[in-house]
């Protein structure tokens, strides 16, 4: 079954507002990543939050994990239309030795 | 210059054929990665590679096949394909370990009529 499994599957909000995006998953991990891909494009890596870590900032990108229930959130402050993208995280489990991603929340910024 | 480059991007074959997907990485990383994202955008592990190591997902139908002439480079071999086999397939690879932050190549997008 998915490790990661993202909420909602789809978002459309207006630039400049933020977008909150949530995954959820079900064993023990060392790491928590987000990734971002637009459309006909490869996985780009936004951030990766390890599991004695509570949140992480990057630029406009927040990230939180609460390893007691299991899910992590990824916040976009101040959206912009180049935000629209699919984005997905990847849990890095602790006993296995690959990643496994969601399938990932589809983000619409209307201009 | 490109960090992670596949070749061909489109690819276009019959059921049966045999094909290959080449992938390059110029980031002197340890670890490469082969993963299928069907048309949900399902993103699927299918192989973890480095010098020591080839990580296989079981789910992979042994028609498909890593070949590594060396640390820079990660093909795919598909036998036989089959109409199922049709996605975009990526390549990644990563520094330290299987679960390090992972760079993509651009995908390539297999059509099997």
């Amino acid at each position: 079954s998915q490790q990661g499994e993202e909420d909602p599957q789809a978002l459309s909000i207006q630039e400049g507002e933020n977008a909150t995006m949530n995954c959820s998953y079900k064993t023990s991990i060392n790491n928590l990543q987000w990734y971002r891909q637009n459309s006909g494009r490869g996985l780009v890596h936004l951030i990766l939050i390890r599991s004695n870590e509570r949140e992480k900032h990057s630029g406009r990108l927040r990230v939180t994990l609460d390893t007691s229930k299991k899910s992590s959130s990824l916040l976009i402050t101040a959206s912009r239309a180049a935000d629209t993208a699919s984005y997905f995280c990847a849990t890095g489990p602790g006993s296995a030795r690959q990643l496994t991603f969601g399938s990932g929340t589809q983000l619409t910024v209307l201009p | 210059d490109t960090a992670v480059s596949q070749t061909p991007k489109y690819l276009v074959t019959q059921m049966g054929n045999d094909k290959s997907i080449k992938c390059e990485q110029n980031l002197g990383h340890d670890t490469m990665y082969w993963y299928k994202q069907d048309s949900k955008k399902f993103l699927k592990i299918m192989f973890s590679y480095n010098n020591k190591e080839l990580i296989i997902n079981e789910t992979v139908p042994n028609r498909f096949s890593p070949k590594s002439p060396d640390k820079a480079h990660l093909n795919l071999h598909i036998n036989s394909l089959e109409l199922g086999d049709s996605a975009v397939y990526f390549c990644a690879s990563s520094q330290n370990g299987f679960t390090d932050t992972q760079y993509f190549g651009p995908g390539t997008r297999l059509t099997v009529l």
